[in-house]
């Protein structure tokens, strides 16, 4: 299975700024995927990340506020943008890996906004 | 709708013991997987198992094992001989069509403690 490092494992932001997270992968993928996780819930997809094409939003989320970038198929990131403190959560990142949907996943940005 | 429903929220099991987590689907596609995924307080998500749909045989790794009732969209996760480290949270997901593609969903978890 793919290997996943994700950056940074946490932050701490202040309200209005914005954070960029990282997900780099040891071999290249074709589908990389993020999700946002409440302390306790479930996840939720935020956006589909193909190399060479525009990311794909699930209902809810939109570019300007989760802006992401897929620049080669070992790297994607996601910036949450003018964060509020409904923001904060995990934020992980997977890729599709092997056979059709199986994901594996990085081990997640816990962010808290103040 | 297509969704992954796990009704338990929490559940115990004594060390050594045996415990099955419940789960059922509702997908449209013809052909897919099924994954239970484990989650400990570290937070990264481990898969644990998977099943492929056109197989009537149930998969086994190790003390984890499913039963997979096709007919009734169920797919419960059997952990034997129960560890300490099976402590976690626990998702059950399916593929769901969006479209063209189709995604991931995952059920709302459970919360497995062992008592010592």
């Amino acid at each position: 299975s793919a290997v996943i490092s994700q950056k940074p494992s946490r932050d701490i932001c202040q309200r209005g700024t914005s954070l960029t997270i990282q997900c780099q992968v040891d071999s290249q993928v074709t589908m990389m995927f993020w999700y946002r996780q409440q302390p306790g819930q479930s996840l939720t997809l935020i956006a589909t990340a193909n190399q060479g094409s525009e990311a794909t939003y699930e209902s809810g989320f939109v570019i300007d506020k989760f802006p992401i970038s897929r620049p080669n198929l070992t790297f994607s990131t996601l910036t949450v943008s003018n964060m509020s403190p409904e923001d904060s959560s995990i934020y992980l990142c997977s890729v599709e890996q092997g056979a059709k949907n199986i994901q594996y996943f990085g081990a997640g940005t816990r962010l808290s906004v103040l | 709708a297509q969704t992954v429903t796990q009704s338990q929220p929490e559940m115990s099991v004594q060390e050594a013991e045996t415990v099955t987590l419940s789960c059922t689907y509702d997908t449209s596609e013809s052909d897919y997987y099924l994954f239970w995924y484990k989650q400990p307080p570290s937070r990264q998500m481990i898969l644990v198992i998977r099943q492929e749909a056109y197989k009537q045989q149930n998969a086994t790794e190790n003390r984890f094992s499913v039963n997979f009732q096709k007919a009734a969209k169920s797919f419960s996760l059997k952990i034997s001989d129960s560890q300490l480290g099976d402590a976690a949270m626990y998702f059950c997901a399916s593929p769901v069509r969006t479209g063209a593609n189709s995604k991931l969903t995952f059920g709302k978890g459970i919360t497995l403690s062992v008592r010592p």
